[in-house]
């Protein structure tokens, strides 16, 4: 079946340091993919998202690559703030379907 | 900026005992979300709402569980005899269509059976 698997967190970084959180996926066919984040008494907030192969999707500094002969679709930033603290969660959607099938989250907290 | 609301943010209930949880989606926004997650658990798909009937269920969603527009703005996930395994954070979402459109989510209810 489909699924998504995130690295495990809590990830913890000084501000302006260089943050990757990995996700990889298994699906059939061509999904859409995802990058949710969740600040603290928020819902969740689309971030970007990738639509087909190579298909970068960027946000708030934040870029991830729809990589399919890797199965991944890895979040980046160059320079972290304070305020990027929170749950970040990577996602996909097959096609023609309607629901979300998400990773397990990733915590995500920046020191100054 | 339109966002999609939930009540009560948290929400006690004896086990057995029924609860309703509210939502009120985007109002222009026509397709209608529940997901759930279990503490330490990924975000689970329950069920998708389009033109007053289910248009897509997970096999979590059983006869345990049910969806319903009251009205024009509500959509609520109503859950009876509720067991100690329903605890979790329950989500609300809304689309404008189905599709390659963006899921607005709900800050979530957390639902705590003792």
């Amino acid at each position: 079946g489909n699924s998504v698997t995130q690295m495990e967190g809590p990830v913890t970084l000084s501000e302006e340091a260089f943050l990757t959180i990995n996700c990889t996926y298994t699906a059939t066919g061509y999904p859409s993919l995802f990058w949710y984040v969740q600040y603290p008494g928020e819902g969740l907030q689309l971030l970007l998202k990738a639509t087909k192969a190579d298909d970068k999707g960027s946000n708030k500094g934040f870029e991830a690559t729809y990589r399919k002969e890797t199965t991944s679709f890895h979040l980046e930033k160059g320079s972290v703030q304070v305020s990027d603290s929170a749950v970040y969660f990577c996602a996909l959607r097959k096609m023609g379907a309607q629901k979300l099938v998400f990773g397990q989250g990733t915590r995500l907290t920046i020191n100054p | 900026e339109p966002e999609v609301t939930q009540t009560p943010s948290h929400q006690v209930t004896q086990m057995g005992q029924e609860v309703i949880l509210r939502c009120v989606p985007i109002s222009n926004h026509l397709y209608f979300y529940w997901y759930r997650q279990i503490l330490g658990q990924k975000v689970e798909f329950l069920v998708s709402f389009y033109n007053n009937e289910i248009s897509e269920k997970s096999e979590i969603f059983d006869d345990q569980f049910s969806v319903e527009r009251p009205d024009g703005s509500n959509f609520t996930l109503k859950i009876r005899s509720t067991k100690l395994e329903d605890s979790a954070m329950y989500f609300c979402a809304s689309s404008e269509t189905s599709g390659r459109d963006t899921q607005y989510f709900g800050p979530g209810t957390r639902l705590t059976v003792l």
